[in-house]
């Protein structure tokens, strides 16, 4: 079945410690996205990728980075940057076009050590 | 700017009672609109959307929403709900305005009790 997969579904930090989440699709979706999701605040986007090699940032950057260098991976890095990283990380993806709804994985839970 | 609106961030109903859940939206351009269920610990699924034609789209587990341009609203309804549709529900919007962004809402809460 096609889908998104992510992974770990449970990752931990401990203070000044980059970590890298991963996001793999096989739905041969061009466009893909990350979202963090805090309680009550619905999702906020961080990174959006249209093409390979290609991305732009979201509504709250700062403290996270990405690379696209395959159609099918678009991982995130949460550098030590990002003072409050403690949250539930959504990948999706989705075809191009305006009227193409989004796919969604089954997120990563972030904590701090 | 887009900006989506969830008036409601819980709605606790009683199982075989009608619900609606409110979404509305600000665009000053043409939408597409969309509405998810989100399970707990999970990720978003896509419940149903309107693109254009018939204002009223629905699911198939029982949900409808009526697109409604002059209110710029999209309230997802079901006549009976169950146990199983407790969950949280997001109401998205995309427009043509040229952006490859989805603006969600914040969320409502639907908890149906016994």
């Amino acid at each position: 079945d096609g889908g998104i997969t992510q992974s770990p579904k449970y990752l931990f930090r401990k203070e000044g410690q980059n970590v890298t989440l991963s996001c793999e699709q096989n739905l041969n979706h061009d466009a893909m996205y990350w979202y963090r999701q805090d309680p009550g605040q619905g999702l906020r986007l961080i990174y959006y990728s249209q093409i390979v090699n290609d991305f732009q940032k979201g509504d709250i950057a700062e403290g996270y980075s990405v690379s696209r260098e395959k159609k099918e991976s678009f991982p995130l890095t949460v550098t030590s940057a990002q003072k409050n990283p403690t949250a539930f990380y959504l990948c999706a993806s989705s075809q191009q076009g305006f009227n193409q709804p989004q796919h969604f994985g089954d997120g990563t839970r972030l904590s701090i050590l | 700017a887009q900006s989506v609106t969830q008036l409601d961030s819980q709605v606790p109903v009683f199982e075989e009672a009608p619900v609606e859940l409110r979404c509305n939206y600000s665009s000053s351009v043409s939408v597409y609109l969309f509405w998810y269920v989100q399970y707990p610990n999970q990720g978003l699924q896509l419940l149903l959307k309107y693109l254009s034609g018939s204002t009223l789209v629905e699911s198939i587990n029982g949900f409808e929403a009526e697109f409604n341009k002059s209110q710029t609203s999209f309230h997802l309804r079901k006549p009976s709900v169950h146990i199983s549709d407790t969950a949280e529900y997001f109401c998205a919007v995309r427009d043509t305005s040229g952006t490859y962004k989805y603006i969600f809402g914040t969320g409502t809460r639907l908890k149906v009790l016994a």
